[in-house]
């Protein structure tokens, strides 16, 4: 599985766009990119994932660049609920001997204020 | 719509002991796992199980069992628990695929003294 970089912390001003960066420079083509955050100390929330083409659901939107090399995760308009650790996963396809492993890094802090 | 339930919430061991924390899926999910998180770090996986009766170790097994004997239910075993073990366990449970969510328990809290 490859490993992704997150920055450490991160502010955002309520009611502004967060972005959030990962970088996964040895990721695989048959590998997805997994974002989950946990709030305080409950279980992680699965928020959004892809393949190589822009994401978007209810929570976020996901830019993952042509050369898949780093993504960005966007929460649209931050509020305080939002304030959590950000977890960028990398995690392998079909046919690739998919596991269901997700194995986390540090992730990022974001602290959205008002 | 219960989802991933683990018990107990709380736990107190005294540094030797043995426990089971018990985790449980009503989704049919195939891919059952279990991670640790030390305070302010990130989860680590203990071990995984892609399906009844498979099981398999994660970035760190040691001290701990599992085993699988039905779809529904993962538990985690402490042979002879050591303060080193304190820690919030999380389950998660995923259908098979890629392009699925995994589902995570809200947490055991066990602290060993």
């Amino acid at each position: 599985d490859a490993k992704t970089t997150q920055p450490t912390s991160m502010d955002c001003a309520e009611g502004r766009a967060a972005n959030l960066p990962c970088n996964h420079s040895t990721i695989s083509g048959n590998e997805y990119v997994y974002w989950y955050r946990q709030i305080h100390s409950q279980g992680p929330q699965y928020i959004i994932h892809g393949l190589k083409n822009n994401e978007t659901n209810e929570m976020a939107s996901l830019i993952i660049t042509e050369d898949r090399k780093s993504s960005t995760l966007i929460l649209p308009h931050a509020t305080l609920r939002d304030t959590a650790v950000y977890y960028c996963i990398v995690r392998l396809g079909v046919g690739s001997g998919n596991t269901g492993k997700l194995i986390f890094g540090q992730g990022t802090t974001l602290q959205v204020k008002p | 719509n219960a989802g991933v339930t683990q018990t107990p919430k709380f736990q107190v061991l005294k540094t030797g002991q043995s426990m089971t924390l018990q985790c449980a899926q009503d989704m049919n999910h195939e891919y059952m796992s279990w991670y640790r998180q030390d305070p302010g770090m990130g989860l680590r996986l203990i071990h995984y199980s892609v399906g009844a009766g498979i099981t398999d170790q994660g970035e760190v097994p040691n001290g701990y069992n599992v085993s699988r004997s039905t779809t529904e239910d993962f538990p985690l075993r402490l042979l002879s628990a050591a303060p080193s073990q304190t820690s919030v366990y999380f389950c998660a449970s995923s259908p098979a695929g890629p392009r699925t969510e995994a589902f995570f328990g809200q947490g055991t809290r066990l602290t060993v003294v």
